[in-house]
């Protein structure tokens, strides 16, 4: 059973990147889209932006000009970087695998999830 | 982007009761949505996919049913386990949504 878990600095300052990985244990990279996913406080969810293990990569619009997601196929992670980060980037960041195909495609299973706190 | 608008926002309910959150897209997604069930402090986790189809484990008092633009998500027999927060996510398009989640609480 595919599991995954997800680590990184917890504690940022305002204009710091944020950087978190998330790592594949119980199940191949190959043939699934990886995705990151940040809940804020109280608040909803907001998907980040997904890759392949061939490093093709789709992001939210609204992140874009402020995210990198790469992958590194030998240690099976997944890695996620967000630049400029304000008090508004404060979040619980996922990452879950892609299940489906082609358009139909959902979330399952689901890292543990990692807070990240912006503050100066 | 593709909006989703869940209804209601939060709902009371009792053990026992029959529940239904329904979820609204901004433009045609197919069959292409998926429903989560997220409990404090915990990662989502998946109850529905395409719509109707339920995820291994998920006891059967759990359905969902829609496609297009309008769909919901149905509790027949609620439990004590299902208190919970609700949302639902399209994969029609590239850029993923979700709804903005659905709060049963124990009445």
């Amino acid at each position: 059973q595919v599991q995954l878990q997800q680590w990184g600095a917890g504690l940022l300052k305002p204009s710091e990147t944020l950087s978190l990985t998330c790592a594949v244990y119980g199940g191949s990279l190959s043939d699934y889209y990886w995705s990151w996913i940040r809940q804020p406080p109280g608040k909803g969810l907001e998907w980040i932006g997904e890759i392949n293990h061939s490093g093709n990569t789709n992001y939210n619009p609204s992140l874009k000009s402020r995210v990198t997601i790469s992958v590194d196929t030998a240690k099976k992670q997944i890695s996620l970087k967000l630049s400029s980060v304000t008090a508004a980037d404060t979040a619980v960041y996922y990452c879950a695998r892609e299940s489906g195909s082609y358009l139909n495609r959902w979330f399952d299973p689901w890292g543990q999830g990692t807070l990240v706190t912006v503050s100066s | 982007d593709i909006q989703m608008t869940q209804s209601p926002s939060s709902l009371s309910a009792s053990v026992g009761d029959r529940v239904t959150i329904t979820c609204r897209a901004s433009q045609h997604i197919s069959s292409y949505l998926h429903w989560y069930q997220q409990k404090p402090g915990k990662a989502p986790k998946l109850l529905i996919y395409g719509a109707s189809s339920l995820q291994s484990g998920v006891p059967s008092r759990v359905s969902g049913r829609g496609s297009g633009t309008d769909f919901t998500l149905t509790i027949s027999s609620l439990q004590p386990e299902d208190f919970a927060t609700y949302y639902c996510q399209q994969s029609y398009s590239t850029s993923r949504t979700f709804g903005q989640g659905t709060k049963v609480e124990i009445k």
